[in-house]
């Protein structure tokens, strides 16, 4: 079946320094999300990305699409302690229109 | 606040025993999906529901068994617990089929 593949598990950086967490599918996605959840919260929403190579910024943070559409990933530019958590992408399964298999996640931790 | 709901917060049972988790969505979606997330399996899909109708499967236990009703609130029933089966339960809800889900604050299940 699909599965979605997040790298790296962990992540530990310094207040300041870059992050950036990838997300590969084993199959071609129609779209892909991306959530944050924080410790001890659920899985909040971050943005939906739908086109082949599309970019798309909030703040220090930077979504891409690939262009195969089988890749994503997630820059945050110089990390604040308020971005501490768990940063999932997400994929609609091609076989079942309504399901969406989770990447295991990336935890990041941002040491002040 | 997502705007979904989830009863209980906490459940705490022993083996063998049966429980039922409550789900009411956001006003106006139609969607509920439940994932149930373990330290070691992450964010696992199980079910879907759109409009009262199941339209999406995962990996959900054959002691497992949910259902959505008309006013759209779900339910996930647990049976024959076992010690395993201790993770934290989101529901999540969206207007429509692969658009961003809004989690509810999940119910953490301990089988003792």
């Amino acid at each position: 079946g699909q599965q979605v593949m997040q790298i790296p598990q962990y992540q530990h950086v310094q207040e300041g320094e870059d992050f950036t967490t990838y997300c590969n599918s084993s199959t071609t996605l129609s779209n892909i999300q991306w959530y944050k959840q924080r410790p001890g919260g659920h899985p909040v929403f971050l943005i939906q990305l739908v086109k082949s190579g599309e970019v798309k910024k909030q703040k220090r943070l930077t979504f891409q699409f690939g262009e195969a559409k089988k890749n994503s990933s997630l820059h945050i530019t110089a990390t604040q302690t308020t971005d501490v958590g768990t940063y999932f992408c997400a994929g609609p399964s091609g076989t079942s229109y309504g399901k969406l298999t989770f990447g295991q996640g990336t935890i990041l931790t941002v040491h002040p | 606040d997502s705007g979904v709901t989830q009863t209980p917060k906490h459940l705490i049972t022993a083996t063998g025993q049966r429980v039922t988790l409550r789900c009411s969505p956001r006003s106006g979606d139609l969607s509920v999906y439940w994932y149930q997330q373990s330290l070691d399996q992450g964010l696992q899909f199980l079910i879907q529901y759109y409009n009262g109708e199941e339209r999406a499967k995962g990996n959900i236990l054959e002691r497992f068994s949910a259902q959505q009703f008309p006013d759209l609130h779900s339910e996930l029933n647990l049976s024959s617990l076992e010690l395993g089966d201790s993770a934290l339960y989101f529901c999540a809800s969206s207007v429509a089929l692969l658009n961003e889900q809004f989690f509810g604050p999940g119910t953490r299940l301990t089988v003792l």
